[in-house]
């Protein structure tokens, strides 16, 4: 079946400027998380939904970031007044369940961001 | 808070050899602990995990791990790689909560 997608792979833009990352989970996956990855750093949590209860959103970096589930289904995270520093891999993940970690989390491709 | 701490940045071996990655993280609770693998131009995938009981756990390819709880360690093991095992590897914890945290990853290149 189909895996988690993401969109746009890869996205440059200036400084100052608003970005926009997109996520399609797995159908019928209810938990989904958003990462940040930069070089030679690990995974950074950033969010995590769940359902329709309310988002753990203690991973974001800065008031800059923010992020939706609509329907409970696909995930847009928004950068504003992009920095150079938020220049990363963007991963998001999806589980059946986010319950403590009990279930696999599959991982989208990523969105490479590059900010100029 | 919580970290994890993945020693070995880049790790070369020939086939054949044996192979074992470590993990340490810093949490003194209950923990769920897995291993990931992203072989080169593909997705993040899950290796193996860690949640209770038996703490010598296997997984693809292979691979096993092993929880020492009084160590805070959960390294990975394989007793013979191929060229196929060339990867980035990461270590990950999930305590009390949706939080995972990931270690910085070792990158594996296997000599044919």
């Amino acid at each position: 079946g189909a895996g988690v997608s993401q969109s746009p792979s890869n996205k440059v833009t200036e400084k100052g400027k608003d970005v926009e990352l997109r996520c399609d989970p797995i159908s019928g996956h209810t938990a989904l998380y958003w990462y940040r990855q930069s070089l030679g750093q690990g995974l950074e949590f950033l969010i995590y939904f769940q359902g329709n209860s309310a988002p753990d959103k203690s991973g974001l970096p800065s008031d800059r970031f923010s992020a939706e589930r609509t329907g409970g289904s696909v995930s847009t995270l928004t950068i504003q007044r992009t920095q150079q520093e938020d220049s990363a891999v963007y991963l998001c993940a999806s589980s059946l369940a986010g319950t403590s970690g009990a279930y696999e989390q599959y991982f989208g491709p990523g969105t490479r961001l590059t900010v100029t | 808070a919580q970290s994890v701490s993945q020693h070995n940045h880049h790790v070369i071996l020939s086939e054949a050899a044996s192979l074992e990655l470590g993990c340490n993280y810093s949490y003194g609770g209950t923990v769920n602990l897995f291993w990931y693998v992203q072989y080169p131009g593909q997705h993040l995938q899950l290796l193996l995990k860690y949640f209770s009981g038996d703490p010598l756990v296997k997984g693809i390819k292979g691979f096993e791990a092993e929880f020492i709880k009084s160590k805070f360690s959960f390294n990975l093991r394989k007793p013979s790689v191929q060229w196929s095992d060339t990867a980035e590897y990461f270590c990950a914890v999930n305590a009390a909560g949706n939080q995972f945290y990931f270690g910085t990853g070792t990158s594996l290149t296997v000599i044919p």
